[in-house]
């Protein structure tokens, strides 16, 4: 069974500065998707980068971007130019490329951005 | 805009009541997924549905059931509501496609008592 690992469960920020969130993945499977939410107060999740495991891009969208790492089965999260907003609970999931949308999520990491 | 809604924000049950959890989706969305989240153990699959009056179990399928009589409607049930159930419930649902996007709902807390 695929398992996701994320090994922090808070970090904090200054705002302006840059954070980056770790997350491992353990998969015999060699296609996959990776994907990074963000989960504010309102509780709504929202999706923030996703990752396909054929490319060796890795993914960016704006100030997030990903470390994608596929031999060591790591993809850590970076928010640069941290925002008071970016404040949320992040969650690192992963979906095989044959299980429809059926996502397995990590622990979650709280990210506090401090003024 | 994919709206994906979750007919209680928060509910209090006692102990063995009968619980229904209702999400509605406005996509024609394909797949509908529950989840449970709890602290320091992420979002669990419980069940999920590719298509109506079709059911999967997910990881932790134990104690609930689920029920898609529409499309649009997926709906989980707690049929003898115990405290270890008290959590934060959230439903999603995407397109069958490969890569389809998740969209979530805004989640239910249920304490039960």
């Amino acid at each position: 069974a695929q398992t996701v690992t994320q090994s922090q469960p808070e970090m904090s920020v200054q705002e302006a500065e840059t954070v980056t969130l770790s997350c491992t993945y353990d998969t015999s499977e060699s296609d996959y998707y990776l994907f990074w939410y963000k989960q504010p107060p309102s509780r709504q999740m929202i999706l923030v980068i996703r990752q396909e495991a054929y490319k060796q891009q890795n993914a960016t969208e704006n100030r997030f971007s990903v470390n994608f790492q596929k031999a060591a089965k790591s993809f850590s999260l970076k928010i640069s130019d941290s925002q008071l907003g970016d404040a949320a609970m992040y969650f690192c999931a992963y979906r095989r490329e044959t299980s429809g949308s059926r996502l397995t999520f990590g622990e979650g990491t709280q990210l506090t951005v401090n003024p | 805009d994919v709206k994906v809604t979750q007919s209680s924000r928060y509910l209090v049950k006692r102990t063995g009541e009968k619980v229904f959890l209702e999400c509605v989706q406005d996509m024609d969305h394909e797949n509908m997924f529950w989840y449970r989240q709890d602290p320091g153990l992420g979002l669990r699959l419980i069940y999920f549905s590719y298509d109506v009056k079709m059911k999967e179990k997910g990881d932790i399928p134990e104690g609930y059931s689920v029920s898609r009589e529409k499309k649009e409607r997926f709906s989980l049930i707690l049929e003898s509501a115990s405290t270890n159930q008290t959590s934060m419930y959230l439903c999603a649902s995407s397109l069958g496609s490969a890569g389809g996007k998740l969209f979530f709902g805004s989640g239910t807390q249920l304490s039960v008592l």
